[in-house]
């Protein structure tokens, strides 16, 4: 299966909001409600910030939130700051069982 | 609170046979329902999932790399492992070792999110 779609980059202004797109197929994203959202900072381990395309693990901010429509799932960030600046990445749940992945989004709050 | 730490070489020959293993501690990697994952990331690229296996033995690959790739388990040592042969220059990568969510719907089984991640490893191959 391909990769999922995302843009290379995004940015935005302290305090603003953010959409970062994913777009996939009918196999992949369009086809189930398993898109999740990580969030990666230079030289760390990614961390999960959105399950089931809209769901927020404990802990992660509801300035994070996730939302799905057709083959294109989001994530927007709202209210950004500083520490939000980071590489994201999308990743669904595929036909024959495989997990196909997003290329990563670069963050960066102005 | 469930900790993955990676271990392993972190330089190995072209041809040769890369080799990590993943340590988990916090709770038994028999319990709940997970799967445990391999998903490795190139110096400044992307994420790429490399498979996947249940404690049951259960595995499942990457296409592109399911000639080459042998994920295994040792429940006793609460352990599982990756085995990677004929690497190349392109296998060099920062290797995760992740928790996914199994869940079992009507349909059939889905992996969910990761939940839980090691810090990663750099595997560089070099002659």
């Amino acid at each position: 299966q391909s990769a999922l779609t995302q843009p290379p980059s995004a940015s935005g202004s302290p305090g603003q909001s953010v959409t970062i797109s994913c777009t996939g197929t009918s196999s992949d994203v369009g086809g189930y409600n398993y898109v999740s959202w990580y969030q990666q900072h230079p030289g760390k381990a990614p961390k999960l910030m959105i399950y089931e395309v809209s769901k927020r693990p404990s802990g992660v901010p509801d300035r994070f939130s996730g939302s799905k429509s057709g083959n294109t799932a989001s994530l927007t960030v709202s209210g950004l700051q500083a520490e939000d600046e980071a590489d994201y990445y999308c990743i669904s749940y595929g036909d024959s069982n495989n997990l196909v992945f997003g290329g990563g989004t670069n963050l960066t709050v102005l | 609170q469930v900790q993955l730490q990676e271990s392993g070489p972190g330089l190995v020959k072209p041809s040769q046979t890369l080799s990590l293993t993943c340590t988990v501690s916090g709770g038994s990697i028999s319990s709940g329902s997970y799967y445990w994952s391999w998903i490795r990331q190139p110096a400044g690229k992307g994420l790429q999932w490399i498979g996947r296996i249940y404690t049951s033995g259960s595995t499942n690959y990457n296409p592109s790399l399911k000639s080459r790739v042998t994920i295994s388990v040792d429940t006793s040592k609460n352990q599982f492992s990756l085995k990677l042969s004929s690497v190349t220059a392109a296998d060099t990568a920062v290797y995760y070792c992740a928790r996914g969510r199994q869940l079992i719907l009507w349909f059939g089984e889905i992996l969910g999110e990761f939940d839980y991640w090691g810090q990663g490893t750099l595997v560089t191959v070099s002659s």
